[in-house]
């Protein structure tokens, strides 16, 4: 397995609250990745970095911020967290490429209430 | 815009039967396709992708850029081959990320 891990695994938080997930890598990749994974809708990627402090947004972005200040951590936050949000993160870590292989996280589940 | 379409969300069939998972996608673009398996609760593990051609646990998938189709197949199904399996698509950005644009997943089941 790439070397990725997650934090927390399980989380449960109150609406309106921040909080922050965080994504470690040890492969040095350059490119990570966050997606949320829901019933019916696949995995949707949230944003994406390219680099140190170098990010851009995917496909569901809104109501998502991320930071990347090392090369190993990717961080992603809730502002103010709404129920909406409630769902399955994964983070993902490639080294860029056509043909090159995408490694993933094994989840935090994030609970809403 | 890019799409994958992963018709069915459930397939069951018996322990030694063939199994067809089917994926379209829709795509400008010369298609880079992926098949990704997730077990219970576990991480997305790398089932195959359609460069390598390689056959992982049984299963292949062949690009069908007429069809635009990667339905992914295996002769004889087993037990341990029950997950959640998606398709993907990959998007690359302006920075060279590999943006993956996913499919809703086909749970499979197979039955002893």
């Amino acid at each position: 397995d790439a070397g990725i891990t997650q934090s927390p695994r399980h989380k449960v938080t109150e609406t309106g609250t921040p909080v922050t997930l965080r994504c470690h890598q040890t492969e040095n990749h350059r490119y990570m990745y966050w997606y949320r994974q829901d019933p019916g809708h696949g995995l949707r990627l949230i944003h994406y970095s390219y680099g140190v402090k170098d990010t851009d947004k995917g496909e569901v972005s809104d109501g998502y911020s991320v930071s990347r200040s090392k090369t190993e951590d990717f961080l992603l936050t809730l502002e103010s967290a709404t129920s909406s949000q409630t769902s399955v993160y994964f983070c993902a870590i490639s080294s860029g490429s056509s043909g090159n292989t995408i490694y993933f996280g094994e989840g935090s589940w994030l609970t809403v209430v | 815009a890019q799409r994958v379409t992963q018709p069915e969300k459930l397939l069951s069939v018996f322990k030694g039967a063939p199994v067809e998972l089917k994926c379209n996608y829709s795509y400008s673009g010369s298609p880079e396709l992926f098949w990704y398996v997730q077990y219970s609760r576990q991480r997305l593990q790398l089932l195959l992708r359609h460069i390598s051609r390689e056959s992982i646990k049984g299963f292949t998938a062949d690009l069908n850029k007429g069809e635009t189709s990667f339905h992914l197949k295996k002769p004889f199904a087993q037990e341990e081959d029950s997950a959640m399996y998606y398709c993907a698509l990959s998007v690359l950005s302006i920075q060279g990320a590999q943006k993956l644009v996913f499919g809703q997943g086909t749970r499979l089941t197979i039955n002893p």
